[in-house]
Parts: structure tokens; sequence; C-alpha cells
């Protein structure tokens, strides 16, 4: 149980343009979604936390323009990479949890994004 | 500012001896701390975790040391298997619910 899937797990895309990734919680549904973003060999950096109907809440330093996440269901979540760049190239990861809390974060398998 | 450290990028043990990965951190509003495991090319799966109100935590092969007093907690795997061979991340929350991760360990084990 608790599987997290995530579409695409890879997209290569042209500069200026728009990739939206998507996260689904297959078998239990997620209240609390949160996307993170992994750069070759450091660590992953929350990005936002979304809860299911309502707006997303953005970590410091994340442009929520230009990182559309959007939560619409209990199950699923989505980032929209708007207007790409190579410097938006990166491993993006998104996990689900029931609640809150963090031992309860559930992870998807990530999203390899190459900006040409 | 990086709150959780890791500070050894890479690690090499032999099969069957212990592997040791440390974490350091530095806020000590953290009470609840996780250690993952990652696969190339895959998400992070959980391996085992520990509140600040305990020093120790084990799980089969698995077991974590808390030092408070050192922000420091360590994940001790015991006897290491090849399969054991991934990036290990620390990862600490307070009460904001966030989770803050270390750069990763890498652990090679060698048959």
């Amino acid at each position: 149980g608790a599987v997290v899937s995530q579409h695409p797990s890879w997209v290569i895309c042209k500069s200026g343009t728009s990739v939206k990734i998507e996260c689904r919680s297959l078998d239990f549904q997620a209240t609390t979604m949160f996307w993170y973003r992994q750069f070759p060999k450091q660590s992953l950096m929350l990005m936002a936390t979304s809860n299911e109907g309502s707006k997303a809440t953005y970590e410091q330093g994340v442009e929520k323009d230009k990182f559309l996440i959007n939560h619409a269901s209990l199950t699923l979540s989505t980032l929209t990479v708007t207007s790409a760049h190579p410097e938006d190239s990166s491993f993006y990861i998104c996990s689900a949890s029931t609640d809150a809390s963090t031992d309860t974060q559930y992870f998807g398998p990530g999203t390899r994004l190459t900006v040409l | 500012d990086q709150q959780v450290k890791q500070n050894s990028p890479s690690l090499s043990v032999q099969e069957g001896r212990i592997s040791i990965l440390n974490c350091d951190y530095t806020n000590s509003m953290f009470d609840y701390f996780l250690w993952y495991k990652k696969y190339p090319a895959e998400g992070p799966t959980f391996l085992i975790s520990i509140s600040s109100i305990k020093d120790k935590n084990e799980d089969g092969r698995f077991t974590v040391f808390l030092n408070k007093s050192a922000k420091h907690l360590s994940l001790h795997i015991v006897p290491s298997q090849p399969g054991d061979s991934a990036v290990y991340f620390c990862a600490a929350s307070g009460n904001t619910g966030k989770l803050i991760f270390g750069q990763g360990t890498t652990l090679q084990v060698k048959p």
C-alpha cells in the first residue's frame, strides 16, 4: 500500500515551454502533498506544500508564478514549470501524506526534467 | 544555511561489516529525524525514524542513534549487504511538519 506515482518519469523540453508533472496517490487519499527538487549530488529541497482544495504554500526563494501547483483532488497534485529554462533542469519528486505528519510521507519515483 | 548536514559524501564497506552513516543538524527545534534510502532515478524510501525523546531506535539490521546534546544522529547497518548500496539521506522535522534533508551519503557495499 501507500503507492505514489509520478508522470512523466522523464521529460525533455525546449526552453520557453511549459511542462506539467503529475503526482498521484494510488491507494490512499492524500490531504497534503509536497514537491521537492533535487540537483545532482545535492539534498532534496522542499519547494512547496499543497493541501487539497487550497493554495500551495511555497518555500522562500521558490517563484510561485513559475512553479504552479494545483492540488485539485485528494489523489492528484500537479506541478507546472512555466517558461522553462535550462537552469530548471532537475529531478522533481513529490510526496503524499494522509496528514501533515512527516513520518507518513510516501514519495513518488521522481521526474527528470531536462530543458534544452 | 544547511540545517542538516551529511559531511561524508560517500562510504565504502565490505559485505558483512558495519556501515555507519552520520548526520549533524543545527536547529534545536527539530524533534523528529528520519533516514531515507534512495536508488538512482527513484524516489526516497523511508527506512527508520527516531523521536527526540529517544536516543536509539532499532529495526532489524538498521539502528538509529540520536545524540541531542551534540545535535548528531547516525544510522548503523549491520551486517551490510550489497543490496544496501544506495544514497542515504537523513532528514529532520520540527513543528512545521516540513522535512529538511541532508545532502546524502552514497554507500557502497562490496561483496
